[in-house]
């Protein structure tokens, strides 16, 4: 049964911190893996990676992955209140495009002023 | 940005009602799925849609549940008689076709409430 495994399920910072997320999966077809975040309702895209040690940025955020260890970490550097959300990790795992994504607990974030 | 818009936003029914959760997916997308979270839970996956078919579904999707593309623009989600363990958050998320390398657009979601 594919599974995807997100660690710590709750971290608490204050602002300014650097946090560090991880997710690891065990699939069947390894497609891709993707980042959200999750304030109120629907989550938010961050980061797709499908290469190994390929960092993706985006402002104070990047991810990476890797596929020999089927790992990833999602990393917050000088967080801010704002930061404070769900993150969940998703991985696409199967035969055939478009099959479903297989979504980790999240790890909820709180960043403290 | 284009958005995958889904109504209603809130609903509240009986146990044993059926209820109908829409969904407009991006325009110029070709897979269409819905997933579930229960408050406080993980996001699950329910099903799959291409081709104005079915292409997966999980163990939750059962024969109470069923889906439609009835006019090319909208998606739903029927649950025929409801419990009380619907009770959850309601998904959309729509993606582009093959060769498209970006991630699913979620839907705003529809909380459900069966009382």
């Amino acid at each position: 049964e594919d599974k995807v495994v997100q660690s710590p399920l709750s971290l608490v910072v204050h602002e300014g911190d650097t946090v560090t997320l991880n997710c690891s999966y065990e699939v069947t077809n390894f497609r891709s893996l993707l980042w959200y975040k999750q304030e109120k309702k629907a989550p938010t895209f961050l980061f797709m990676l499908t290469s190994s040690g390929i960092e993706k940025k985006s402002g104070r955020l990047s991810s990476i992955l890797d596929k020999k260890e089927l790992f990833s970490i999602l990393n917050i550097t000088a967080t801010q209140t704002g930061d404070s959300a769900v993150y969940l990790c998703a991985v696409e795992a199967g035969k055939n495009y478009g099959q479903n994504f297989v979504f980790g607990p999240g790890t909820r974030l709180s960043v403290l002023p | 940005e284009p958005e995958v818009t889904q109504t209603p936003s809130h609903q509240v029914t009986q146990m044993g009602q059926e209820v109908i959760l829409r969904c407009v997916p991006i325009s110029n997308h070709l897979y269409f799925y819905w997933y579930r979270q229960i408050l406080g839970q993980k996001v699950e996956f329910l099903v799959s849609f291409y081709n104005n078919e079915i292409s997966e579904k999980s163990e939750i999707f059962d024969d109470q549940f069923s889906v439609e593309r009835p006019d090319g623009s909208n998606f739903t989600l029927k649950i025929r008689s409801t419990k009380l363990e619907d009770s959850a958050m309601y998904f959309c998320a729509s993606r582009g076709g093959q060769g498209i390398v970006y991630g699913y657009t979620f839907g705003s979601g529809t909380r459900l409430t069966v009382v």
